[in-house]
């Protein structure tokens, strides 16, 4: 069944700097991958879908690539801001199609001033 | 502006209570999720439905969980007899079928069953 790893440890960057975020994942390879934003007390909240023909994605800060050699996803926000500062998951659909999501735990980024 | 909304928020119970958790979906999408998270788990996929019909509860614990879409405005979930274990926040998210795939999350329901 598919997995999907995110770096469990916290990530600690000055404002200003780029954040990477990393997501991997085990088995098939998805037709798409979803980056979700989410804060303490709130649903998680839509950021990016990058197809598996698409090597990369922008949008503002945003960068979002897709690897399906390496099976892996990277999260780039440019220029990180305090505001930035959350938890970031990504998703896959579950194989068999029907918009079903496997999220990963997330990986929780802290900007720092 | 559209949003998912649940009720209630927040439900403190006692084991043993039924518990139902109610979603209203944005108006016009036809695909609605449940999900529960914990730390452990992360965010896992209870159930699915599409076009009220469900399609998928594979994720629930079929004994005390239970979820119905009476009308296209109402989805629930139940659960008879709550356990400490249930402990979590359920969230319900819907999305449509023709066009993007994203889904859009509701704020949740913090449930704890002492």
């Amino acid at each position: 069944s598919q997995k999907i790893e995110q770096n469990s440890e916290a990530l600690n960057i000055q404002e200003g700097k780029t954040a990477t975020l990393t997501c991997n994942y085990t088995n098939y390879s998805p037709a798409y991958l979803q980056w979700y934003r989410q804060d303490p007390g709130r649903g998680p909240v839509f950021l990016l879908l990058i197809r598996e023909n698409e090597k990369e994605k922008r949008k503002e800060r945003l960068k979002v690539t897709f690897d399906t050699t390496l099976k892996q996803s990277l999260f780039h926000i440019t220029a990180s801001q305090p505001a930035d500062s959350a938890t970031y998951l990504c998703a896959v659909p579950f194989s068999g199609g029907y918009n079903k999501l496997i999220f990963g735990a997330g990986t929780r980024l802290a900007v720092h001033p | 502006d559209a949003r998912v909304t649940q009720t209630p928020r927040d439900k403190v119970t006692e084991m043993g209570q039924e518990v139902t958790m109610r979603c209203q979906p944005i108006l016009g999408h036809n695909t609605v999720f449940w999900y529960r998270q914990t730390m452990m788990q992360g965010l896992e996929l209870l159930a699915y439905f599409r076009n009220r019909a469900p399609l998928d509860d594979s994720g629930m614990p079929k004994d005390r969980f239970s979820a119905e879409m009476p009308d296209a405005t109402l989805a629930t979930l139940k659960i008879q007899p709550s356990e400490p274990r249930d402990s979590a926040v359920y969230f319900c998210a819907s999305g449509t079928t023709s066009g993007s795939e994203e889904q859009f999350f509701g704020p949740g329901t913090r449930l704890t069953v002492l």
